[in-house]
């Protein structure tokens, strides 16, 4: 059971916009940042959104993220084939019993 | 720019201790937080800890008794060490570079595969 909820999958045509949610609580993402990862097939997550809403040099523009309260959603428009992979959002958590970085549990993304 | 490559044992026995290094190149270990992260074959992931150069960490609460995580500044490397591992510690292991109170990890290590197995 993870801290920080997502749905386990998503689709989308090539083209579509598809967005990806990300619950959490006040001690998390009520309270710190939200990042977004990418993890394709076989291969380490790479940094998405950070901040809530920046993209790392190199992230093309298609990739948005947002927060409010304790959600966060990330948005993928232009949807291409090469997007499929599962999505990873994470925070700080500022927990009574030790704070430390917790992740949602991850959605896979099709490419329909 | 930074690279960091895992290396380590890729096959633990039960009870016993599971010992990783990353080692950071292209960059200076003197700055950021470095942290290890975990992924269970077909799972999501786990953060286990970080340490600053100083030797400052923070670890997970769940994992807090079974880890520590240490630094040789001079080789440019950090290590984990988890105690006592059963088979649900068989997971991917990474390391990755951050910052002080922050989910952000950039980049991340290619990945070990580590089997906690007789």
């Amino acid at each position: 059971q993870s801290v920080l909820t997502q749905p386990p999958s998503a689709s989308g045509t090539p083209g579509q916009r598809v967005t990806i949610s990300c619950s959490g609580s006040s001690s998390n993402i009520g309270s710190n940042t939200v990042t977004w990862y990418q993890q394709l097939p076989g291969t380490a997550p790479r940094l998405l959104i950070h901040s809530n809403s920046q993209r790392p040099s190199g992230v093309p523009g298609r990739f948005s993220g947002s927060k409010s309260g304790t959600s966060a959603s990330l948005a993928i428009s232009g949807l291409q084939s090469e997007d499929e992979a599962d999505y990873y959002c994470a925070a700080w958590d500022d927990t009574l019993n030790g704070p430390h970085v917790v992740f949602g549990g991850g959605t896979k993304l099709t490419v329909l | 720019q930074v690279q960091l490559q895992e290396s380590g044992p890729g096959l633990v026995k039960p009870s016993e201790t599971l010992s990783l290094t990353c080692t950071v190149s292209g960059g200076s270990i003197n700055t950021y937080y470095w942290s290890w992260i975990r992924q269970p074959p077909g799972k999501g992931l786990e953060w286990i800890g970080y340490i600053y150069y100083s030797g400052s960490t923070e670890y997970n609460p769940s994992l807090k008794s079974r880890v520590t995580i240490s630094v040789d500044t001079s080789k440019n490397q950090f290590s984990l060490k988890l105690i006592s591992v059963t088979a649900a510690d068989t997971a991917v292991y990474y390391c990755g570079r951050g910052a002080n109170h922050g989910s952000w990890f950039d980049p991340w290590g290619q990945g070990t595969l580590v089997t906690v197995s007789s």
